[in-house]
């Protein structure tokens, strides 16, 4: 079975520009989380989605942050413009769900912002 | 105070070492709790979920004390591949509905312990 799959793996960008984030969670998953990890932090969450409903946005940054998972499917997460603190890593999970379901993470898109 | 706290380390030790971490939560409500295992530039993957009357897989052990607010890893005659950092999970007391349907409850992740098995 395929796991959570994101692209790019990598992105390098210039303060102010624009960049765009993709995952396609585990086919079946339902729930669908984006995440923030800095260096030596735990990932923090952004956004989660139930199907395609967003039911927790509160820590996204909403003036510059966008999400969306239109399908319920796979999900773009968007920064427009990105600034220097934004610099990290972005990981994508997804779950079937409940209290005790476990989140399967994908391979992360690194950010480098200059 | 934060809702998941971990002691940082890094925990340095010899291979065959027994190693134990602690986190501490804030909410009281929490009822899920996990530990996860991340290696260095990869993803969080899940190692083991926290049971009240705590649980065994192998040579881990986790613990749950919910009067102190602190779950714990144990990890017994430790192997190189065992270096890593260890994230604790707590779910954070926010339940989630979606039209009067019951999704579940947040998640939250402490910064992670991170450990190094030395040969």
């Amino acid at each position: 079975e395929a796991g959570v799959v994101q692209s790019p793996r990598y992105k390098i960008i210039e303060k102010k520009q624009p960049v765009a984030f993709w995952c396609n969670p585990i086919s079946g998953h339902n729930t669908l989380y984006w995440y923030l990890q800095n260096l030596g932090q735990g990932p923090e969450l952004l956004i989660r989605y139930e199907n395609e409903e967003a039911v927790d946005d509160s820590q996204l940054p909403k003036d510059r942050f966008s999400a969306e998972r239109l399908k319920g499917v796979d999900s773009t997460l968007k920064i427009q413009p990105a600034e220097l603190g934004d610099s990290a890593v972005y990981l994508c999970a997804s779950s079937s769900g409940g209290d005790q379901e476990t989140q399967y993470f994908g391979p992360g898109t690194r950010l480098l912002v200059l | 105070r934060k809702e998941v706290e971990q002691d940082p380390g890094p925990f340095n030790v010899p291979e065959g070492a027994t190693v134990a971490f602690n986190c501490t939560y804030s909410n009281s409500a929490s009822q899920s709790f996990f530990w996860y295992r991340q290696d260095c530039r990869k993803e969080p993957k899940l190692l083991m979920s926290v049971y009240s009357s705590g649980n065994e897989d192998g040579r881990f052990t986790a613990q749950l004390n919910r009067a102190s607010q602190y779950i714990s890893l144990l990890i017994r005659d430790s192997k190189l591949s065992d270096s890593a950092t260890y994230l604790c999970v707590v779910n954070g007391g926010v339940t989630y509905r979606v039209r009067g349907f019951r999704y579940g409850q947040n998640f939250v992740f402490g910064p992670g312990t991170r450990l190094s098995v030395l040969p």
